[in-house]
Formats: structure tokens, C-alpha cells, sequence
């Protein structure tokens, strides 16, 4: 079935310091792919999205690009702060378009 | 605004009860999902229905429940039959619509504690 790999965390870096968070996936056809973050205690919220192979996703500084060749859909921030501390979650939606597959999350620490 | 609610945000049970917990969205969207969280496992899907009266179980149904009688609400049904039952339980919604493109948009979860 479809799945998704994410990087173990907690990933830890310096305010400023350049983000990359690992995701992969296995799926049949062509999924679209999403990131989402979760901020202590609450649900999740969608970071940034890509329907097709090539495209870029990017919000509030967050990029990441469809790689099909790959199977790859990593997270990149050019410069972290402390406020970006959150878990990660890397997800696909399968082919028949009915639900979400999640990958197992990667926590985020930026110290000061 | 528009949004998900889910209620109450902490809950506890004694083991051998029946707890459900509530889940209502006023997005107008089709589809609603229960997902479980546990520390280093990400979301497992439990259930999720794309229209009203229908339901499917997801990857982890067994000792759950759930209706789907309006479209604004999904409740889920923690039986005592579930043999871990203390989580971070989440729901979802999207649009049915072009549903392969639609993210979901979740509530702020409910913790489940059985003791």
C-alpha cells in the first residue's frame, strides 16, 4: 500500500540555520503530496501542497518540490527561527483520492 | 469563522467504559476523518465517511464506532472493546470535491486518558 518516510527527529539547529527535513514516498500513480505542522497541544495545519510532479509548494518561507524521478517531496527553510518549533508531517493522497497517509512526524527544535 | 470543533479537549475514563468524543465542522465539507496520534507513530486512520449515513473503516477500526447522521457532525465512539485507548485522537474534514487535490483541515484533537 502507500506509505510515506520521513527523517527520524527531533531535529535540532540554531535560529538562521538552513532546514531540511527528508520525506519520501510509495505510492501507485502520481499522489499529491502535502506538509503539514503541529504546534504543541493542537492539530495539525497545512504548511504548503504539490498536485503534480515538478511543482513547488511554498508558504511562510517553507518550500518543497515534487521530485517523481525520486519519490521525493523534501521540506526546506533558507533560515529558522524559534517560532518554526513544531512537529513535521509529510503526507500523500492516494490514488482514489479518499484519505490521507502520514508519515511519523519529525519534531523541530530552534534554539536562540 | 468557519472551522472544526472538537470537544471536550481533555478527557478521562475508567477502563471498561464507553467514552465518545464529539466532532462538528462548519465548512460545509463532505468528507470527515478520525485519525489516532501516538508519540512516534504519526496519524493512524480510524474511520472516515465521504457523504452522510455512509461510513468506511480506516487502518485501526477495531474498538471504535461511529455515526455519521448529519453532515456537520461525526462522532467517534471509544468502546471498551479497544485495547489501548489512551491517545491524541484528531478529526478532519475536506470537500469531496476534486478530493485527490484538497487538503484536510483539522480540529485542535482531543486527549483521551484510560485508566
Amino acid at each position: 500500500g502507500d506509505s510515506v518516510t520521513q527523517m527520524e527527529g527531533p531535529v535540532t539547529l540554531s535560529e538562521e540555520a538552513f532546514l531540511t527535513i527528508n520525506c519520501t514516498y510509495t505510492a501507485t500513480g502520481y499522489p499529491s503530496l502535502f506538509w503539514y505542522v503541529q504546534y504543541p497541544g493542537e492539530g495539525l495545519q497545512l504548511l504548503l501542497k504539490a498536485t503534480k510532479a515538478d511543482d513547488k509548494g511554498s508558504n511562510k518561507g517553507f518550500e518543497a518540490t515534487y521530485r517523481k524521478e525520486t519519490t521525493s517531496f523534501h521540506l526546506e527553510k533558507g533560515s529558522v527561527q524559534v517560532s518554526d518549533s513544531a512537529v513535521y508531517f509529510c503526507a500523500l493522497s492516494d490514488q482514489g483520492g479518499n484519505k490521507l497517509v502520514f508519515g511519523a512526524g519529525t519534531i523541530l527544535r530552534v534554539k536562540s | 469563522d468557519g472551522g472544526i470543533t472538537q470537544s471536550p479537549k481533555y478527557l478521562f475514563r475508567k477502563e471498561g467504559q464507553n467514552v465518545t468524543l464529539s466532532c462538528e465542522q462548519n465548512l460545509n465539507h463532505d468528507a470527515m476523518y478520525w485519525y489516532r496520534q501516538d508519540p512516534g507513530q504519526g496519524l493512524r486512520l480510524i474511520y472516515y465517511s465521504q457523504i452522510v449515513n455512509d461510513f468506511q473503516k480506516g487502518d485501526i477500526a477495531e474498538g471504535y464506532s461511529v455515526s455519521r447522521e448529519k453532515k456537520e457532525s461525526f462522532p467517534l465512539t471509544v468502546t471498551s472493546a479497544q485495547k489501548n485507548p489512551t491517545a491524541f485522537y484528531l478529526c478532519a474534514s475536506r470537500t469531496a470535491a476534486d478530493s485527490y487535490n484538497s487538503p484536510l483541515h483539522f480540529g485542535n484533537g482531543t486527549r483521551l486518558t484510560v485508566t
